[in-house]
Parts: structure tokens; C-alpha cells; sequence
């Protein structure tokens, strides 16, 4: 299968901090590529779309001036916390699609832990 | 949002077939069911997908009722390995977007 990876795998900030997270997908070109968010015992909640080229779209009630989204290639999507707060501490997964044909799957990177201190 | 409903926990006897529902009652014709899974702090990992014919890959087999309103994923030798979360995803062949529901939580008992 198609491999994505995430950078940093773990991150703890200061609270007032920006922290930056990195998506790749390594072995095919994804043209858009997802931002997830979850929680301890909980499941994942999509934040925004990534779209290569163009403005990402949020999802409801998720504040796109806080996380900022870049998409600036095929392969890298960045996800960047500003202003991070101890509520913003989570787990970040990114997910990355392919398009082969009629088809198109999603795979996932491994995640990004993040604590703000 | 989630159109699907799954139990929140299951367990199984190591060696055994794992069979873990799914009701996704309001199913479009156009849809297709996916199934993930998540071992604890881990992204998501592919499992199967099918329309409306019976699956079948390495890792697992696919049930779907004729009406299509629920499914079924077997792991047909449960190891401790298979403990994790799956979940079960209903979503157009080229639509964008996954949206996840509670999941199941599998425990594989030795």
C-alpha cells in the first residue's frame, strides 16, 4: 500500500506557540489530503480538506485562522497550530488520496501527538 | 456526518472468527462501505470496502446484505494482534471526505 508520513511524530509546546506539523505522502501524488483531529477515547473528527494549489476548506465550526493549512505540493501538506493552547493538545492524523482511474482510496499517516504545555 | 452504527465494544477468543456489525440503514445506492481500523495511538488502517457483493482480501472478509442497510467484517482467525478499533464508513467511490463513527473497540482475549 501507499505509504504517508507525518513529522513530527510527537511535539509539547508552551502555550502562545505555534507548532507546525508535516504531511507527505511519499510514493504517489495526492492532490488533496485530509486533517484529522482526535481526542483520548474518541473517534476522529475531520478538520479540513487540503487541496493542492487552493484554499482548504473547514469543516464546520473548526476556526481556520487557528489552524492554518498549506498545500503547497503533491506530496507535503502542512497543518500549523497557532497561538496552540492546552485544549489544543491532541492527536493530528493526516490522510492522503489517491486517484487511480475510477478509483480513488485514502491512506493514513501515523499521526501527531501534541501536548501544550 | 456518520451514517453508520456499530457496537462500542466486541471481545474475542484468540483463534476464533471476529465478527463485527455495522447497520447503515440510510445507505445511498451510490455508496460504498469501508471498514478502518486503529491500534491505539496509530493512524488508521485499510481493511476492505465493497458496494453490494460479498468481499474478500488478506486480511478480512466482507458481508453485505442484500437490502444493503448492514454489513458485516469477519477476521476469520482473530490473533492479539487484531485488538483495535474499527470502524465502519459509508461514502461515494470518489467522494472526498471520510467521516467516522464511534467505532468498535476489539479485544482479542488469549
Amino acid at each position: 500500500g501507499a505509504v504517508v508520513s507525518q513529522h513530527p511524530s510527537w511535539v509539547i509546546c508552551k502555550s502562545g506557540t505555534s507548532v507546525k506539523i508535516e504531511c507527505r505522502s511519499l510514493d504517489f501524488q495526492a492532490t488533496t489530503m485530509f486533517w484529522y483531529r482526535q481526542f483520548p477515547k474518541q473517534s476522529l473528527m475531520l478538520m479540513a480538506t487540503s487541496n493542492e494549489g487552493s484554499k482548504a476548506t473547514y469543516e464546520q465550526g473548526v476556526e481556520k485562522d487557528k489552524f492554518l493549512i498549506n498545500h503547497a505540493s503533491l506530496t507535503l501538506s502542512t497543518l500549523t497550530v497557532t497561538s496552540a493552547h492546552p485544549e489544543d493538545s491532541s492527536f493530528y492524523i493526516c490522510s492522503a488520496r489517491r486517484t487511480s482511474g475510477s478509483y480513488n482510496e485514502q491512506f493514513f499517516g501515523p499521526g501527531t501527538r501534541l501536548t501544550v504545555l | 456526518d456518520a451514517k453508520t452504527t456499530q457496537p462500542p465494544s466486541m471481545d474475542c477468543a484468540e483463534g476464533r472468527a471476529a465478527n463485527l456489525p455495522c447497520n447503515h440503514s440510510t445507505i445511498s445506492g451510490n455508496e460504498y462501505v469501508y471498514w478502518y481500523r486503529q491500534i491505539h495511538s496509530q493512524g488508521p488502517q485499510y481493511i476492505i470496502h465493497g458496494l453490494k457483493n460479498n468481499e474478500t482480501n488478506e486480511m478480512a472478509s466482507l458481508i453485505i446484505t442484500e437490502d444493503r442497510k448492514s454489513s458485516t467484517l469477519i477476521l476469520p482467525h482473530a490473533t492479539l494482534r487484531d485488538t483495535a478499533v474499527y470502524y465502519c464508513i459509508v461514502r461515494v467511490m470518489r467522494g472526498n471526505q471520510f467521516y467516522f463513527g464511534t467505532g468498535t473497540s476489539l479485544t482479542v482475549i488469549p
